[in-house]
């Protein structure tokens, strides 16, 4: 149980283009999800918690109109990159929970790779 | 504010050991910990979560961690050591919103 699906894990594309990452929870409802910034050989980077139904919270220092988040449903959640670069080339990884001090569970991530 | 600290960015033991990943948190409240395992190119996986019941937890894959306040540690140990454990591992911890991870520790086993 406590499946969640990343998709695509693994994209190339132009400057300029934007990308959307799509997060799902495929056993459970989730209530929370989590999206995270992981650079080669670091630990994640939180970059935005989003509740289903209410506006994404931004992490300091994370562009809220470059990374777009929209939680509609209990199940999906997408991250957008707009405009993408390519210094947003990086490694996303999403995590979804159901409720309070639960696991976060996470999707196997998605590799962007801007040229 | 919660904290964890991973002592050792990498460690390397022969197949077979004893693997020791340490972990110390700093948490102003009676803390939720983890141990998550990733492989390259993948997400997270948890391994095993302390939740304020038994201090001895035991997870996945044969690993197992004891919380002990007094040391404010959350170690992670497997008796013996197998080739596909090799990995990065992330202990973290946890408030009533977000996790806060360590830096990871890299596990390379040795044949």
């Amino acid at each position: 149980g406590a499946v969640v699906s990343q998709h695509p894990s693994w994209v190339i594309c132009k400057s300029g283009t934007s990308v959307k990452i799509e997060c799902r929870s495929l056993d459970f409802q989730a209530t929370t999800m989590f999206w995270y910034r992981q650079f080669p050989k670091q630990s994640l980077m939180l970059m935005a918690t989003s509740n289903e139904g209410s506006k994404a919270t931004y992490e300091q220092g994370v562009e809220k109109d470059k990374f777009l988040i929209n939680h509609a449903s209990l199940t999906l959640s997408t991250l957008t990159v707009t405009s993408a670069h390519p210094e947003d080339s990086s490694f996303y990884i999403c995590s979804a929970r159901v409720t309070g001090n639960q696991p976060q569970h996470f999707g196997d991530g998605t590799r962007l790779s801007i040229l | 504010a919660q904290s964890v600290t991973q002592l050792g960015s990498h460690v390397s033991v022969s197949e077979g050991a004893l693997v020791l990943l340490r972990c110390n948190y700093s948490s102003s409240v009676p803390p939720y910990l983890f141990w998550y395992v990733q492989y390259p190119n993948q997400g997270l996986q948890l391994l095993l979560k302390y939740t304020s019941a038994a201090t001895l937890v035991k997870g996945i894959n044969g690993f197992e961690a004891e919380f002990k306040k007094s040391e404010t540690s959350f170690h992670l140990t497997k008796p013996s050591a197998h080739m596909s454990d090799a990995a990065e591992y992330f202990c973290a911890v946890s408030d009533p919103t977000n996790l806060f991870f360590g830096t990871g520790t890299r596990l390379t086993v040795i044949p």
